[in-house]
């Protein structure tokens, strides 16, 4: 059972605008910042976000995150069929003293 | 350009060790943490423990202290992690990844297939 709780499917159309959700708990999300990844069949995770709402270069900026207490968000503006993937969570566990990923969302783009 | 090339896949029997090795190029190896992340088929992502190759210091989660093991040669830009006591539990797609404090991890391996089979 992962630490990071996310659901495990969400869907959208081309255009919309898409919010996955990340839920955690004061010694993870609640205290620090929390990263994004995304990542196709087959092929490594790719960061999409780190600390919290920073894009890394290349990174287009159709893709956001945001948090608010124990919560994060990452939002997928004007969908696209290549954004068709697994997306991931993960923030450091002051408990744990690790870092702790959610259990993925796939995104359908119907 | 960055690259993080990890060794082939590996087939253990139950109870053997996997030592997968993760080589660096395009940065200063020892400037950049290595997180080992690991992928069951079907599953999501499970961090595995991070080693700074600036010193060697290493942490991992309760669940594999014990069990892994990481080391570096800065020599060769190169960092190693063995999993010891192999079930068919760690059958897995091994990651490493690079990652500067507070960055996130910007760079990843492209995976070593780990398959425990007897």
């Amino acid at each position: 059972q992962s630490m990071l709780t996310q659901p495990p499917s969400a869907s959208g159309t081309p255009g919309q605008r898409v919010t996955l959700s990340c839920s955690g708990s004061s010694s993870n999300l609640g205290s620090g910042s929390v990263n994004w990844y995304q990542q196709f069949p087959g092929t490594a995770p790719k960061l999409l976000i780190y600390n919290t709402n920073q894009r890394p270069s290349g990174v287009p900026d159709r893709f956001s995150g945001s948090k608010s207490g124990t919560s994060a968000s990452l939002a997928i503006s004007g969908l696209q069929s290549e954004d068709e993937a697994d997306y991931y969570c993960a923030a450091w566990d002051d408990i744990l003293n690790g870092l702790v990923f959610g259990g993925g969302t796939k995104l359908t783009v119907l | 350009q960055v690259q993080l090339v990890q060794s082939g896949a590996e087939v253990k029997k139950p109870g053997a060790s996997v030592k997968v090795s993760c080589t660096a190029s395009g940065y200063t190896f020892t400037a950049y943490t290595i997180h080992w992340v690991r992928q069951a088929p079907g599953q999501g992502l499970e961090w595995m423990g991070r080693i700074n190759p600036n010193g060697g210091d290493t942490n991992s989660p309760p669940k594999f202290q014990g069990r892994v093991t990481m080391t570096r040669d800065t020599s060769i830009s190169t960092a190693y992690m063995e999993l010891s006591r192999l079930t068919s539990d760690d059958t897995a797609v091994y990651y490493c990844a690079r990652e500067r404090s507070g960055t996130g991890e910007d760079s990843w391996g492209r995976g070593t297939q780990v398959t425990v089979s007897s």
